[in-house]
């Protein structure tokens, strides 16, 4: 099992700029979820899936957008890039959204200019 | 939300030497996670333990979810040990499926 892949590991974009980062898993896991990574800030979840065809918003979700059309793919999409959304970004999975293990993508870094 | 908090914020230890990390949270939890992020940033799963004690090789850690805390054991610590330890914590009342993480232990191990 490959487990849970991201594309790309690094992208710089300029300010306005729209780009996806692409997340999949391989373990047919229902719960996806993406966070975004800062320092001093933690972890920060941005938006969640619980299923195909469902997402909802997560703690910090304005400026992203998310779509779930297969169990395996979980892409997040940047509408008009800022520079506050400079931060490395993590996908990850799950069995459900009621406490079991959850694992991480490598993750990607991005810089908006 | 869950407030996580871990201690010590920084460790430097040599070779060899023994450490403890401490995850405090603030709530009832029913998922609890050990994560190490290695220089190139990856998080790498080392437990997952609402309660109990599990060891791995030369980690351990023990929950008492009772007290409401964690331990991460590191014994003969290696350089390739250095890194970000993190706790991460799932709220038994949220429906978000979120982890809530504390803040990292920076550990770094010279030869």
């Amino acid at each position: 099992n490959a487990g849970v892949t991201q594309t790309p590991k690094f992208q710089v974009l300029k300010t306005g700029q729209s780009m996806t980062l692409q997340c999949a898993q391989d373990m047919n896991h229902e719960y996806m979820s993406w966070y975004r990574q800062d320092p001093g800030m933690g972890l920060r979840l941005i938006h969640y899936s619980v299923g195909a065809g469902i997402t909802d918003q997560g703690e910090v979700p304005n400026g992203y957008n998310v779509s779930r059309s297969t169990t395996e793919d979980f892409p997040l999409r940047l509408l008009s890039a800022a520079p506050s959304q400079t931060s490395v970004y993590f996908c990850a999975s799950s069995s459900d959204f009621r406490g079991n293990e959850q694992f991480f993508g490598p993750g990607t870094r991005l810089t908006v200019l | 939300g869950i407030q996580v908090e871990q201690s010590p914020p920084d460790l430097i230890l040599q070779e060899g030497a023994n450490s403890t990390l401490r995850c405090n949270f603030s709530d009832s939890v029913n998922n609890l996670q050990w994560f190490h992020q290695n220089p190139w940033g990856q998080l790498i799963n080392l437990f997952y333990i609402p309660s109990g004690t599990k060891q791995n090789g030369r980690l351990s850690a023990t929950t008492v979810a009772t007290e409401r805390y964690s331990l991460l054991y590191i014994s003969s610590s290696q350089t390739t040990d250095s890194g970000v330890y993190f706790c991460a914590v799932y709220d038994r009342g949220s429906t978000l499926g979120r982890l809530y993480f504390g803040r990292g232990t920076q550990l770094t191990v010279w030869p």
